[in-house]
């Protein structure tokens, strides 16, 4: 099984600055098969990013993925209010996993 | 536009045999490359990948689970049902359906759409 680590737990920070998170998987995931969502709390997650770095639709451009091999990154580049949630980081190339989570917070 | 929705009792007993329904629409099963997948996340905690059936039934599962789940599909209903076997407390948790909409080579895929989730307390 492929595991995934996520870090840091939780990243506190201001809206408008850039937000890096960065999931590591246990060996190289296929094809790029990283998926990003955000949750937010009394939701369902939501999918931001497949493939590594495909935007789902409707998700706005400040939101980018990155990474191959194992390292893989979500970035936002400006956070607005609605952008403070958990996240999680998925990979489906072998079977299918998932990471800790990464709680973004307003500082 | 396309929905799912979980359905199924709230509370179970210890070793009793959980049944959950997703009903559908704004997609098919029939349709080439996509999948129905199940998903659970128990309080305050990580997500788990449960199960995944595609369009043309093939059927995927969590290896530390497979001994004990079930998943079907009545197209004709836009219909998905999970079964877990053996319930106990640990598989307290909420529980999602989502859409697949591309099957990967690997059989597995992003979950696009979900659910709003349906609660399962397991306890006597």
């Amino acid at each position: 099984e492929i595991v995934l680590t996520q870090s840091p737990g939780t990243l506190s920070l201001s809206p408008g600055d850039r937000a890096t998170l960065s999931c590591r998987a246990s060996q190289t995931v296929t094809s790029k098969y990283i998926a990003w969502y955000q949750q937010k709390p009394g939701q369902a997650p939501r999918l931001l990013i497949y493939g590594s770095s495909s935007r789902a639709t409707a998700i706005p451009d400040r939101f980018s993925g990155s990474g191959s091999g194992t390292d893989f990154t979500l970035t936002i580049s400006r956070l607005e209010p609605e952008d403070f949630a958990v996240y999680f980081c998925q990979q489906y190339g072998g079977s299918v996993t998932f990471g800790g989570g990464t709680r973004v917070e307003i500082k | 536009q396309i929905t799912l929705k979980e359905s199924g009792p709230t509370l179970v007993k210890p070793t009793q045999t959980l049944t959950l329904t997703c009903n559908f629409s704004g997609f098919s099963l029939r349709t080439s490359g996509v999948g129905v997948g199940w998903i659970r996340q128990s309080p305050g905690k990580a997500l788990e990948w449960l199960a995944l059936i595609s369009w043309d039934d093939t059927k995927q599962y969590s290896p530390s689970l497979k001994t004990r789940l079930t998943i079907a599909k009545d197209t004709s209903k836009s219909q998905v049902v999970l079964t877990i076997t053996n319930m106990d407390p640990a598989d307290t948790a909420t529980y999602y359906c989502t859409l697949i909409r591309f099957i990967t080579p690997t059989g597995f895929g992003s979950s696009d759409s979900w659910g709003q989730g349906t609660p399962v307390i397991v306890s006597s």
